[in-house]
């Protein structure tokens, strides 16, 4: 069975601080994996998607990289700020168009 | 940056109505859309995959006859929730990649959080 667990949780950090967002799937015989930003009540944003082929993607503060063979993938924010607080999502596709959701990690950054 | 418009973000009604839920493409082409529905502190499930100009793919569980779904173009995606009942209160949410191609990000709208009473 296809499942994907983000851990922790919920998660509460200083302003400024670097922190690891977790994410584990089943199957390692992925096609591709994507991070998603979702503020309360709203949407999804995007804000990395790391092929198969790919061990990491960066953008800005965000880092995601990706170990197959271990079934994990991670988020790495730098320098953490107020605004980043939200609940963040993994989604891994295997075959077909289906993306399966981690449950999420719900982010808070005090100031 | 591609965008995904969907409208309209909030939907009160009594049970037994029918509410229809828009997905639009403002600047891409989206042969395929995908529909999603999220339970309170739960994931995102997929329900059902949109494709332009043909019958729409359900997953399992998800009853077509009360999810209706039509692309009828390849900008818009509608879902229509027939006789809706208090257990379909959630929030849907659709999404879009580019060009139909699911290697480019996926897009997702701000969602529509359904409430029957």
């Amino acid at each position: 069975k296809q499942e994907v667990t983000q851990i922790p949780a919920a998660l509460s950090v200083p302003e400024g601080e670097n922190l690891v967002l977790n994410c584990s799937f089943t199957d390692s015989a992925i096609y591709n994996l994507q991070w998603f930003r979702q503020d309360p009540g709203k949407g999804l944003t995007s804000l990395l998607l790391i092929q198969s082929s790919q061990r990491e993607q960066t953008s800005g503060r965000l880092n995601a990289s990706l170990d197959k063979s271990s079934g994990r993938s991670t988020l790495y924010i730098a320098a953490s700020q107020p605004g980043d607080s939200a609940t963040y999502l993994c989604a891994v596709r295997w075959t077909g168009n289906q993306f399966y959701f981690g449950t999420g990690t719900s982010l808070t950054v005090i100031p | 940056g591609a965008v995904v418009s969907q409208h309209p973000s909030w939907v009160i009604c009594k049970s037994g109505t029918s509410v229809k839920i828009e997905c639009r493409s403002l600047d891409f082409q989206a042969t395929t859309m995908f529909w999603y529905r999220q339970f309170p502190k739960q994931s995102l499930m997929l329900m059902a995959t949109s494709n332009e100009g043909s019958k729409a793919t359900y997953e399992q569980g998800v009853e077509k006859d009360k999810f209706l779904i039509n692309h009828a173009s390849l900008t818009l995606s509608t879902l229509t929730v027939t006789s809706a009942h208090p257990e379909d209160s959630s929030f849907y949410i659709c999404s879009a990649p580019p060009g139909g191609s699911t290697d480019q990000p996926q897009h997702f709208g701000d969602g529509t959080r359904l409430s029957i009473l």
